[in-house]
């Protein structure tokens, strides 16, 4: 059972546009999301993330919004830089007890960003 | 430099010959978590663990023992390691903060049972 899916294998935009990057999940009762960033040959760094209560959170170009009703966050990059390709995971998790700390990823998706 | 560390990076074994692979976070981080990336199914959780000496079973965890015995030192074993277990493997530190929440990972231990 895939509690949280990233439909898209992959994604190609062009240099200064936006780039969207979706996550889908079936758990209704995540408290939290995050995304990372992965090269190759490296561990996944750690590039923001959501509280469910919250249905929007921005850190410089990258900006993650939540919509509850529809299980669904999306990641958007603007403007898009070639340095930011790389594979995007979501992950979600619950909070409280001894639930912290158990995350679920999505399958990944491959950014790539045109010169 | 804040960091989590894993040793070996990589590492070529035969069936049957126990290993560990270290962990080591000095963020002071509760919270540690081992994965597995394989091709097509992304990240999977093997085991986490929320203090010091207490530990849970994540999504995969046949075939792993976990212990944490410190705060910083989060070791994966494999007692009996099969070719099935031939996979990356990533360590993570995270912490909790009412709506901040944030994960590190290690580089990654490629790891190889023959």
């Amino acid at each position: 059972d895939q509690q949280v899916k990233q439909n898209s294998p992959s994604l190609s935009v062009q240099e200064g546009r936006i780039s969207i990057l979706n996550c889908d999940y079936t758990n209704s009762m995540f408290d939290y999301f995050l995304w990372y960033k992965k090269y190759p040959a490296e561990g996944p760094t750690f590039l923001i993330s959501i509280s469910s209560i919250k249905d929007k959170n921005e850190d410089g170009r990258f900006t993650v919004f939540l919509n509850k009703s529809a299980k669904h966050l999306s990641l958007h990059i603007v403007p898009s830089q070639p340095g930011d390709s790389a594979v995007y995971f979501c992950a979600a998790g619950l909070a409280g007890g001894t639930s912290y700390g158990k995350l679920t990823f999505g399958q990944g998706t491959i950014l790539t960003v045109h010169p | 430099e804040a960091q989590v560390t894993q040793n070996p990076r990589y590492l070529i074994t035969v069936t049957g010959k126990k290993l560990t692979v270290t962990c080591s976070q000095n963020m002071n981080h509760e919270y540690m978590s081992w994965y597995r990336q394989d091709p097509g199914l992304g990240l999977r959780q093997i085991y986490y663990s929320m203090n010091v000496e207490v530990t849970d079973k994540g999504d995969v965890p046949e075939g792993y023992k976990v212990s944490r015995k410190e705060k910083r030192n989060f070791p994966l074993i494999l007692e009996s390691p099969s070719p099935n277990q031939t996979s990356l493997y990533f360590c993570a530190s995270s912490f909790y903060s009412g709506v901040k929440v944030g994960q590190f990972f290690g580089p990654g231990t490629r790891l190889t049972v023959l």
